[in-house]
């Protein structure tokens, strides 16, 4: 069973980067045939899509997000990571990891971190 | 980027009796080549993530009772839950991966009457 668990960076102060970190656990994520996600929700709100990382290095980014955000990964720690970079309240929300296939489901996902961005 | 529009935000229905949210896309979602729509449907109940209940418009995901189907094509779809349980009480998000960027629809709350 494949489980991911997000890093805890709690407070931050605008202009500040978010960096987040995914543990995976009960897979590679090295093996190929699957994306490693981000996905972020404002409490109350909907769910965004922050991007994407394949293990070739190719990533894809929400184009609203696209000139502050950074997916990397880290196959030797089977870990991936998301930077977004000069955050302001607006990006207060909860950030979830999530594996996703080839065809584009989101099948297993992490349990969210709250990130809160105030002065 | 395709929109995602679901219908009505929030729902209240009686236990036993059926509820039904529609979502609808910007464009069509049918790849043609291998004559899939590229839908899916989440549950999130308060306090935990988005669980996936629906791919390809209609494919229950393993475990998901049988009261839960999916339907439409194209750009209109249909989650209907046939008999509510007290369990079902969450948001409901349906999801276009037809293609980049991924865009959940806005959520339906889902409550007992």
């Amino acid at each position: 069973q494949v489980q991911l668990q997000e890093s805890r960076p709690g407070l931050l102060k605008p202009a500040q980067t978010l960096s987040l970190i995914c543990t995976v656990s009960g897979g590679s994520i090295n093996s190929g045939s699957y994306f490693w996600s981000w996905i972020r929700q404002p409490a109350g709100k909907g769910l965004e899509w922050i991007g994407r990382m394949y293990t070739s290095g190719r990533t894809d980014y929400n184009p609203s997000l696209k000139s502050r955000v950074t997916i990397s990964m880290d196959t030797s720690k089977n870990q991936f990571s998301l930077n977004l970079n000069s955050v302001t309240d607006a990006d207060t929300a909860t950030y979830y990891c999530a594996r996703m296939t080839g065809s584009g489901l989101f099948d297993y996902w992490g349990q969210g971190t709250l990130v809160t961005v105030s002065s | 980027d395709i929109v995602m529009t679901q219908s009505p935000d929030s729902l209240a229905v009686s236990l036993g009796e059926r509820a039904t949210i529609n979502c609808k896309s910007s464009q069509n979602i049918l790849y043609s080549s291998n004559n899939k729509d590229y839908l899916a449907w989440f549950q999130q109940k308060p306090g935990q993530p988005p669980k996936l209940l629906i791919s390809w418009a209609s494919t229950r995901e393993s475990g998901v009772p049988d009261r839960f189907s999916g339907s439409g094509s194209g750009t209109d779809f249909t989650l209907t839950i046939s008999s509510l349980q007290a369990e079902d009480v969450a948001v409901y998000y349906c999801q276009q991966y037809y293609s980049v960027p991924y865009i959940f629809g806005q959520g339906t709350k889902l409550e007992i009457k």
